[in-house]
């Protein structure tokens, strides 16, 4: 299996300052189509994740544009821009190259 | 809007079969390669995916290799709904499961409440 590691890039985080997170997959995420299937999902306390991005870069439904996505191969980060209080909790990378799925250990977003 | 609504006990015994159900509302079961996925979480997994299963021209499913002799994940489309069955499970079975869909581009776009299922005698 895929195996992705995160790490908070930036820390501590103040609300209204920027904040990333890194993901390293342990090989390349490009599927032969061509596509990266890599995602990044946020979890609340008591909630069920919610998906952020996809396909590296593309924002979800109803997700801010303060939350961004970039990287290639097997370097990816979430970037957000201005943190908010509503934004605290656990982030998720995940992979779906593989048709077995598999997430990264979770980034926990503290402010 | 998909809406996944989860059922099941939330105790089960060692050794015995753990079955959770995925209502699904929004959406069709059966709409060709979807995918309707189970996925857990516990302290020491952290969140792992356990299967799925699509429609294309015929139901298909796919497993982890860690529990792929203990699964199956099937669809009842009378009720529209997906379900998780895991055999000969141990107290390391116990977790947060979550049923969640994929609508084809495979990343999971919708997801159930959770049901915390715990296996004690």
């Amino acid at each position: 299996d895929i195996v992705l590691t995160q790490t908070l890039l930036s820390s501590p985080v103040t609300l209204g300052q920027p904040a990333s997170i890194s993901c390293r997959s342990s090989q390349s995420l490009v599927h032969r189509d061509g596509n990266t299937y890599l995602s990044w999902l946020h979890q609340r306390p008591g909630q069920p994740p919610r998906l952020l991005i996809y396909g590296i870069s593309n924002r979800f439904s109803g997700v801010p544009d303060r939350f961004s996505g970039s990287g290639a191969g097997t370097d990816f980060t979430l970037k957000i821009s201005r943190v908010e209080a509503e934004d605290v909790g656990v982030y998720y990378c995940m992979q779906s190259t593989q048709s077995t799925w598999t997430f990264g250990q979770g980034t926990r977003l503290e402010i | 809007q998909v809406q996944l609504q989860q059922s099941g006990p939330g105790l089960v015994k060692p050794s015995q079969t753990l079955s959770l159900t995925c209502a699904i509302s929004g959406d069709s079961v059966s709409r060709k390669y979807a995918g309707w996925n189970w996925i857990r979480q516990s302290p020491s997994r952290g969140l792992e995916w356990l299967g799925r299963t699509y429609y294309t021209s015929k139901w298909c499913n796919e497993y982890a290799v860690s529990v792929k002799s203990r699964i199956t994940v099937d669809a009842d489309t009378s009720k529209n709904q997906f379900s998780l069955h895991l055999n000969s499970v141990t107290p390391d079975d116990t977790a947060l499961y979550y049923c969640a869909r994929d609508g084809g581009d495979w990343h999971p776009d919708s997801w159930g409440q959770g049901i915390l299922v715990t296996v004690s005698s």
